[in-house]
This record gives structure tokens, C-alpha cells and sequence, in this order.
């Protein structure tokens, strides 16, 4: 089973510009989260979505927002990029959005640096 | 509010010895699950072992075990027979099962010395 990815590997913006962020989870998984991860802050919940629908959020600008597909796949978009924005943005699905031994699978990454 | 500390940022091992990671987390919650992720220097993140926190026998996953204190609410992931593929950022997590969303601490960075 082909494990998530997430596309592109590699990006690079400028300040004030916009940017939309890939993912696609492992085949079945319907939960999609997403972090960002930066030297010293470690990885910071942005958001969940599960059957199309934000199921949680955590403490981002509204500049930050996401969707999700009828095929799970997630797209997260940034508008207004500031300096501080570049980080590393990983992906992760899970076949549920609540309950037990539910297991997030993360994706590659995708380095976001803003210039 | 959810937290989780990692307050080693880096620690080193020889191969094949022992070593242990701290970890620690505050929550209000009586379940909870707790786990540990790797993350080698390709970044792909990858779950290392998992605690229930109705659980009182520590998980153990071939040389990773851990050492769960709810009440001092200590998670601490032990590495034996250190291997040089054990070099890796290491995260511990904290997640509700009523919700998707993890709390990670802000990492451990370990290297293994040949």
C-alpha cells in the first residue's frame, strides 16, 4: 500500500504571496492532519479534516486554511506568506478521527522557505 | 491544556549501549494515549511504540521500551543495543481519544557514535 505523499517536495516564495500544499493520504485513511514543524517549536497542529469536514483546529492565523476532497486527498493553503512561515509542513492520515489505537501515518514533508 | 516536554534537545550513545529519553506531559485527562515517532534525517516520521494510558504494563517493541509514570506523568522511551539506524530526531506525542489531534514535544535529537 502506497504510504502518503505530498507534493511539492520543495518550495520557495516570496513574501506576501500565496501557497497551496498537497497531500495524499494512504488508500482508506479518511482523517488528514496537518503540522508544522520548526527547529526548536517542534510540530504544531494546524488542522484536521475528516470526510470533507474540519474536525479540529489549533492556534493558527486565519491565513492558514485547508480543505479536504471527496477522495481524502488534502490541500492546505497559506495566503499573505510572512518570513516566519517557512517550515516544514507535514501531512498525516489516519484511518479514523477519534477513538483507540488510531495510528497517524506522516507524509515526506514539504520544505516551504519564504524570502 | 495539553502539553508535552522533551527537555533533552540532543543526547548521544555508543553503539550497542543503552539510552533513555525523557519525556513529560500535563493534561487534565484520566485516558490518553501516548507514543513515540522517529524522525531520520530523510524526515519521514514513522511511530516507534504506543502507551495506553489505561495500561499500567509498559509497551515494549523489540529494543524500544518505555517507562510510564501516570502519576508523575512520565514518558520515557529506552533504546537498547543501540544501533547506528537509531540515529534520528525523536518525538514524543500525546493524543485524546475523543480527537485526532496530536501534542508533540519539540524533539530529541540522537546520535548514535560508532
Amino acid at each position: 500500500k502506497a504510504g502518503v505523499t505530498q507534493t511539492p517536495r520543495y518550495l520557495i516564495k516570496t513574501r506576501g504571496q500565496q501557497v497551496t500544499l498537497s497531500c495524499s493520504p494512504i488508500s482508506g485513511h479518511r482523517s488528514v492532519s496537518w503540522y508544522q514543524q520548526t527547529p526548536g517549536q517542534g510540530l504544531q497542529f494546524l488542522f484536521e479534516y475528516f470526510s470533507e469536514t474540519q474536525r479540529n483546529k489549533g492556534n493558527f492565523p486565519g491565513r492558514f486554511s485547508g480543505r479536504q476532497f471527496s477522495n481524502s486527498r488534502s490541500e492546505m493553503n497559506v495566503s499573505t506568506l510572512e518570513l516566519g512561515d517557512s517550515a516544514l509542513y507535514l501531512c498525516a492520515s489516519s484511518l479514523r478521527s477519534t477513538g483507540g489505537k488510531n495510528e497517524q501515518f506522516f507524509g515526506p514533508g514539504t520544505r516551504l522557505t519564504v524570502l | 491544556a495539553q502539553t508535552v516536554t522533551q527537555s533533552q534537545p540532543e543526547m548521544s550513545v555508543q553503539e550497542a549501549e543503552t539510552v533513555t529519553l525523557s519525556c513529560t506531559y500535563d493534561t487534565s485527562e484520566s485516558d490518553y494515549y501516548l507514543f513515540w515517532y522517529k524522525q531520520p534525517p530523510s524526515r519521514q516520521m514513522i511511530l516507534v511504540i504506543r502507551q495506553e494510558a489505561y495500561k499500567q504494563q509498559n509497551a515494549t517493541e523489540n529494543r524500544f521500551s518505555v517507562n510510564f509514570q501516570k502519576a508523575a506523568k512520565s514518558f520515557s522511551l529506552k533504546i537498547s543495543d543501540s544501533q547506528l539506524g537509531d540515529a534520528a530526531m525523536y518525538f514524543c506525542a500525546y493524543r485524546i481519544p475523543t480527537g485526532n489531534q496530536f501534542y508533540f514535544g519539540t524533539g530529541t535529537s540522537l546520535t548514535v557514535i560508532p
